[in-house]
């Protein structure tokens, strides 16, 4: 069965101070690996597409990495804008386009 | 511009009724998703579709049906049946070829009063 965790759940941060968000991965056979952020009361905006190990995918303040077993979501010099819950989720082959999701990370950037 | 739309943005439900919640995209996207989230629990996959006239039961589709009639709608209606209805629901869309991740739309929030 494929798993997603994702940790921390909660992460404040000041302004400026760069952090890492973590995502778990297993499963049986990747086909690719989802970064969203979702603000509250709205639905998921899709973010990255990572598709194997060692890749990286870069956005603004955004880096997102990707190894056999973790991905992260780095975040440089953050603003209080990044504010918001970062989903993970994973396609395995052979599941058609279905995607598994964590739980999520909810990002707090005060000033 | 192409997108997908959920309506309504909110939704209050008598007990004993049958509410059905609207998901319609113009991406071209073949499959169609409803997810439900929960505080604490993120999404969970409530029904699919990959084609018209075809849908699959996700981890939780007691007390929920869909159905696809056309390529671009995917409602979902929450029956008198689910016990315990409140929560955010998300729909969503992709292509069922290569690794595509979804287009949601902007939920619903459905409340039993």
């Amino acid at each position: 069965e494929d798993q997603v965790t994702q940790s921390p759940e909660a992460l404040r941060l000041q302004e400026g101070e760069s952090s890492s968000l973590n995502c778990s991965y297993t499963v049986s056979g990747l086909r690719g690996l989802f970064w969203y952020r979702q603000d509250p009361g709205k639905g998921p905006e899709f973010l990255f597409t990572l598709y194997s190990a060692g890749e990286e995918k870069e956005k603004e303040r955004l880096k997102a990495t990707i190894t056999k077993k973790e991905s992260f979501l780095h975040i440089t010099a953050p603003k209080p804008e990044d504010s918001a819950t970062y989903l993970c989720a994973v396609q395995a082959t052979g599941t058609a386009s279905k995607l598994t999701f964590g739980t999520g990370t909810r990002l707090q950037v005060t000033l | 511009d192409g997108g997908i739309t959920q309506s309504p943005k909110y939704l209050f439900r008598k007990e004993g009724q049958n509410v059905t919640l609207s998901c319609e995209q113009n991406l071209n996207h073949d499959a169609m998703y409803w997810y439900r989230q929960d505080p604490g629990q993120g999404l969970r996959l409530i029904y699919y579709s990959q084609i018209v006239n075809d849908f699959q039961k996700g981890d939780i589709a007691e007390g929920y049906s869909v159905s696809r009639e056309k390529k671009e709608s995917f409602p979902l209606t929450v029956t008198s049946a689910q016990k315990n209805p409140t929560a955010f629901y998300l729909c969503a869309s992709s292509y069922t070829q290569g690794a595509r991740g979804y287009t949601f739309g902007s939920g619903t929030r459905l409340t039993v009063v």
